[in-house]
């Protein structure tokens, strides 16, 4: 596609609820990123996957988040038993995947996740 | 642990006006350093990205700069506009093998332009 798409754009959920985000990338783009903004605050890294693999799983705060990109094309941030403190922006970017490091991000306009 | 600061919060100037946005970083051991600009309700932009080995790099009235021993980057605007008029970050890469995703933002200056 010509950006990055994630549905939902937003997202109400009762605590304890699960809850998947998804993140479409840009066509070719073999490196996909998933962050997390709060209110007033930067984004935080969560996952990077590079194809299908996860790359980089550092940032995931806990078991209860888990990220899939099982065709290296779309992926999916799931959530369970979600907590009011999971509340947030949640993020997608895609990147060509550069030797040289130098990564352009392009990122979606985001999923707005509100847990009650 | 990196933390990235950026100074101020928040800056209002009017229409024309030539600023300065501040990036501090506690580690110099970057990667890289991006700077992104982001408008409400919308994801981010990519601006400017300043690889470790170099100084500055310019993109039309935006010039961005690196001193990576100090940890510190500016990001110059000239001749503001009302259509600059949103959120700037400050995002830096760290130095390890696996860490191309792993981005540590600021926490931004929201810049408002004045007609």
């Amino acid at each position: 596609g010509a950006g990055v798409s994630q549905t939902p754009s937003n997202k109400v959920t009762e605590k304890g609820k699960y809850v998947e985000l998804r993140c479409d990338p840009i066509s070719g783009h073999t490196a996909l990123y998933w962050y997390r903004q709060s209110l007033g605050q930067g984004p935080e890294f969560l996952i990077y996957f590079q194809g299908t693999g996860a790359a980089d799983d550092s940032g995931l705060p806990n078991d209860r988040f888990f990220a899939v990109r099982p065709e290296g094309s779309v992926s999916t941030l799931k959530i369970q038993r979600t907590e009011r403190g999971d509340s947030a922006v949640y993020l997608c970017a895609s990147s060509l995947y550069r030797t040289s490091g130098a990564n352009v991000l392009t990122f979606g306009a985001g999923s707005r996740l509100t847990v009650l | 642990k990196q933390e990235v600061t950026q100074i101020p919060a928040a800056l209002s100037v009017p229409e024309g006006e030539n600023l300065v946005l501040n990036c501090s970083f506690t580690d110099s051991a970057i990667y890289n350093l991006q700077w992104f600009r982001q408008d409400p309700g919308k994801g981010l932009t990519s601006l400017l990205l300043i690889q470790s080995s170099q100084r500055e790099q310019t993109s039309g009235r935006l010039n961005a700069s690196l001193d990576k021993s100090s940890g510190r980057s500016t990001l110059y605007i000239a001749a503001s506009q009302p259509g600059d008029s949103a959120t700037y970050l400050c995002a830096v890469r760290l130095n390890y093998g696996g860490s191309q995703g792993n981005l540590i933002f600021g926490k931004g200056t929201k810049l408002s332009v004045k007609p």
